[in-house]
């Protein structure tokens, strides 16, 4: 157990609908970082967010979006879902944003599987 | 932007044999490169990492070798064993526009052991 949480495991929704995944890190950590990946596909950076901030952005589409409250939990929005959206959305954490021996290791979530039908 | 290549995509080998992933990156800025494994319907997991002040690390059977010349480096699995078998992730560390690191990762690895 990586001691990062993500919920729901499993989401089956329909096409146009709206989800929201949640992540809660590690005790302690502050960075969040937000990762899709498609059916035997690597991992695609969307965002980051530390310390309730956002700090990199990746190919995060615009009908996605993300924030992180002050007790550091993390969601992510995605919007107005079409098919090619269903995939694995992985959250992970890392104790700072990029300082620091070990600072920059990062501890993944289970996953969110998204079913969009 | 930063840019991480993985080879090969599919590798099969017997147990007890040795098995290399290579990956290149483009950043000459990047100064970490972690290594994850993920079992199948799993989590990534860091199974080791480097920075780019070290030339090579090993921890039990698992060696990462970097290049930073040659934006290279490399995993060495040594004596394979069938619960070595999932899909190895390189990353490399990269700066964003906002200055701060990212992790660009390689499109992965699935590695094969047969008993």
């Amino acid at each position: 157990d990586s001691g990062v949480t993500q919920t729901p495991k499993h989401l089956i929704t329909a096409t146009g609908q709206r989800v929201t995944l949640r992540c809660s890190p590690r005790s302690g950590d502050l960075s969040v970082y937000w990762y899709q990946q498609s059916l035997d596909q690597g991992l695609q950076f969307l965002i980051q967010y530390y310390n309730g901030e956002e700090r990199a952005k990746g190919n995060i589409l615009e009908r996605f979006s993300a924030q992180q409250f002050p007790d550091l939990h993390s969601e992510l929005n995605l919007s107005s879902l079409e098919l090619g959206d269903s995939a694995l959305y992985f959250c992970a954490s890392s104790p700072s944003a990029d300082s620091g021996t070990g600072g920059r290791i990062q501890y993944f979530g289970a996953g969110t599987r998204l079913s969009v039908l | 932007g930063e840019n991480v290549e993985q080879h090969p995509s599919t590798l099969s080998v017997q147990e007890g044999d040795s098995a290399v992933i290579k990956c290149t990156y483009s950043d000459s800025a990047s100064n970490y490169f972690p290594w994850y494994k993920q079992e199948l319907g799993k989590r990534p997991q860091l199974i080791i990492d480097i920075r780019s002040n070290v030339g090579e690390k090993k921890d039990q059977r698992i060696a990462v070798t970097l290049n930073k010349t040659a934006k290279h480096f490399s995993l060495h699995i040594t004596e394979t064993q069938p619960e070595d078998s999932a899909v190895y992730f390189c990353a490399a560390s990269s700066k964003s526009n906002t200055g701060f690191q990212k992790l660009v990762f390689g499109t992965g690895t699935r590695l094969l052991v047969s008993p």
